[in-house]
């Protein structure tokens, strides 16, 4: 079946725009998981959901960001007044059940440029 | 807070030795442990993963871990390794109680013919 997507794959913006990042999560999957990966480090938790319910937000850098997942598939992470600083690729997962969130499945991400 | 080390940041192996990727955590409760594999240009890819039981897990291609609690330690290996497995290798953390994943900042295993 379909894996977890990411839109767009790359994305280029200049210095104060506003971004929108897009995930799709595996059908059916319960929870859904941002993170963001800078060059040369490993993922680093941003937040999460279970269903349109946003559980975890800790990992939000400032309140620039911000995420939401209102029908409970479909997600996506804002970014407001972009810096050069966001630059990063933007990963997302998600797994089948709350129970099963060890199980996560993650998506090609979205390599974000602030220029 | 949970953490992850990853002592070597580059791996280089010849084709056919055995490789060791090292990985260490630091957590006072129960742990799952996991192991990553990052291709060029694509996503995350579960290797294994260690939630109880046997201390030795098998994963896909060949490799295995084994996790250590007393030295708090879930090392991948494998015994003869291809071409193919050159990639980037992370090993995460989580716990009981959160759903959050904990990564170590990666090591890059380049297998040379």
């Amino acid at each position: 079946g379909a894996g977890v997507s990411q839109s767009p794959r790359y994305k280029v913006t200049k210095r104060g725009q506003d971004v929108a990042l897009r995930c799709d999560p595996i059908s059916g999957h319960v929870s859904l998981y941002w993170y963001r990966q800078a060059l040369g480090q490993g993922p680093e938790f941003l937040t999460y959901f279970n269903y349109e319910a946003q559980q975890d937000k800790s990992g939000l850098p400032n309140d620039r960001f911000s995420a939401e997942r209102p029908e409970g598939s479909i997600s996506t992470l804002t970014i407001q007044r972009t810096e050069q600083r966001d630059s990063a690729m933007y990963r997302c997962a998600s797994s089948a059940t709350r129970e099963s969130s060890y199980e996560q499945y993650f998506g090609p991400g979205t390599r974000l440029t602030v220029t | 807070a949970q953490s992850v080390t990853q002592l070597d940041s580059q791996v280089p192996v010849f084709e056919e030795a055995p490789v060791e990727l090292r990985c260490n955590y630091s957590s006072s409760v129960s742990v799952y442990l996991f192991w990553y594999v990052q291709y060029p240009n694509q996503g995350l890819q579960l290797l294994l993963k260690y939630l109880s039981g046997s201390t030795l897990v098998k994963g896909i291609n060949g490799f295995e871990a084994e996790f250590n609690k007393s030295q708090t330690s879930f090392h991948l290996r494998k015994p003869s390794v291809h071409i193919s497995d050159t990639a980037e290798y992370f090993c995460a953390v989580s716990d009981s109680d959160t759903d959050k994943l904990i990564f170590g900042t990666g090591t890059r295993l380049q297998v040379f013919p």
